[in-house]
This record gives structure tokens, C-alpha cells and sequence, in this order.
């Protein structure tokens, strides 16, 4: 089983749904991010957590809110999804002890229409 | 707003041959580091160099580090196919700061 494990892998929806993309890692790390890559634009960040407790926002949360259901699981939700979310996201996982080597998952690659 | 850009964006080179790739960035860094994606797939971390290292070995890997230039190189040795990938240089700006990654370069091996 991989490290990270995103679901669902792929994913159409139509413009103005709400949809979840989740993350659950077994690296056993404490801090965990969501990121969305665009041809030419590399990786923006979109949301990152410590821990548990601590949610914050990247350099493009507008129209997205996170979840930590545990250390172990952080979730990313498109209130209203838009064509222009349209993206390959991410997400990635850290360790404070080791805090520089990031873990990433396969992807969700998410059209909206 | 993206850190490091890389240079070039693409890169074709033939198998056997040395591939390097550049990256600069605006403000300084605790470290900086490689990834490597192929093609629609996850990140894979390559290398990581600290600030206060000028150059690291990683196999193949070749990684240098010009802080008063602020830029960074990363040299494949020896390149295979099997290298032809989107490559990334992220650079952590504090010791407690999120990666912030470049707009990658394109590397094509041909056999």
C-alpha cells in the first residue's frame, strides 16, 4: 500500500457541486498539505496542517476549506466547484523531526465542467 | 508566488549524456531541494542541500548550492531514459516554512 494514498483518483463534476478529495497517510508524520499543480505553474499550496488541532491557509485557499479527522487523514472540499479548479491536486506529508523530506501522494486530477 | 525558477524549461538530451538543470530564487533559504515527477504522477524528493553546503552526491545526482548567487544546480550523470521526467527545485525559506516549489523543467531522454 502506498504512503499516501489520495482518493479519488479521477474525478469529473459539474460546475456549482460540492466535492471532497481525500488523503490518508500511514508515514506516521504530523504535518500534512494540500497542493494544486497547472501545466506551467508548478505547485501552489493550497491548504497546510501541523497537527490536529492546526489548520492554515496557502497561497490559494480561496473557494476551498480542509478538514484534520486525524493525524492520519486530512481532506480537501470544493464548496462550489468552478471550471478554473479544474487541476491535478495533491497532497503531501512532513515530519517535524525530519521536517524537509515531503511525501506525496498520486493525485486527484479533477475536472469540473 | 513561486520561489525558484528553474532553467531551462525543457531539456532534450541523448542517453549516455549529462543533463543539467538550474535553479534560482529570490530570498534566502534554510535548504533548498530536487523532486522528480513523471509524467501525471506524484513528487519523489531527490535531494536536499542545506544552506551551508556548496554540493551533495545523491548516485547520479549531482546537487550544488550558490547562496550568494542565490541559485542551485542539479547534474544527472550518465542519463537514461528512465530519467525523462519533470524535474523541481522547492526551497524552504525558514527552518519552520512550507516548500515552495518552481515551475519545473522538462527533461527528455532519447534512447
Amino acid at each position: 500500500d502506498a504512503d499516501v494514498t489520495q482518493t479519488p483518483r479521477n474525478r469529473i463534476t459539474k460546475t456549482g457541486k460540492r466535492i471532497m478529495l481525500e488523503c490518508s497517510q500511514t508515514k506516521g508524520h504530523d504535518r500534512m498539505y494540500w497542493y494544486r499543480q497547472d501545466p506551467g505553474l508548478g505547485l501552489r499550496l493550497i491548504y497546510y496542517s501541523f497537527d490536529v488541532k492546526d489548520i492554515n491557509k496557502g497561497e490559494i485557499s480561496d473557494g476551498y476549506s480542509v478538514s484534520r479527522q486525524a493525524q492520519a487523514k486530512f481532506s480537501l472540499s470544493l464548496e462550489s466547484a468552478i471550471p478554473n479548479q479544474t487541476a491535478l491536486y495533491f497532497c503531501a506529508t512532513s515530519d517535524f523531526s525530519r521536517p524537509y523530506g515531503y511525501t506525496f501522494g498520486s493525485g486527484t486530477r479533477l475536472t469540473v465542467v | 508566488s513561486q520561489q525558484g525558477e528553474e532553467d531551462p524549461q525543457a531539456l532534450s538530451i541523448q542517453e549516455g549524456e549529462n543533463a543539467t538543470m538550474n535553479c534560482s530564487y529570490k530570498t534566502s533559504i534554510n535548504n533548498l531541494q530536487w523532486y522528480r515527477q513523471n509524467s501525471g504522477r506524484g513528487l519523489v524528493h531527490l535531494i536536499l542541500i542545506r544552506s551551508n553546503e556548496r554540493e551533495k552526491h545523491s548516485g547520479r545526482l549531482r546537487v550544488t548550492l550558490d547562496t550568494s548567487k542565490k541559485s542551485s544546480s542539479l547534474l544527472i550523470t550518465a542519463s537514461r531514459a528512465a530519467d525523462t521526467a519533470s524535474y523541481f527545485c522547492a526551497t524552504v525559506p525558514g527552518a519552520n516554512s512550507k516548500l515552495t516549489f518552481g515551475k519545473g523543467i522538462t527533461l527528455s531522454v532519447r534512447p
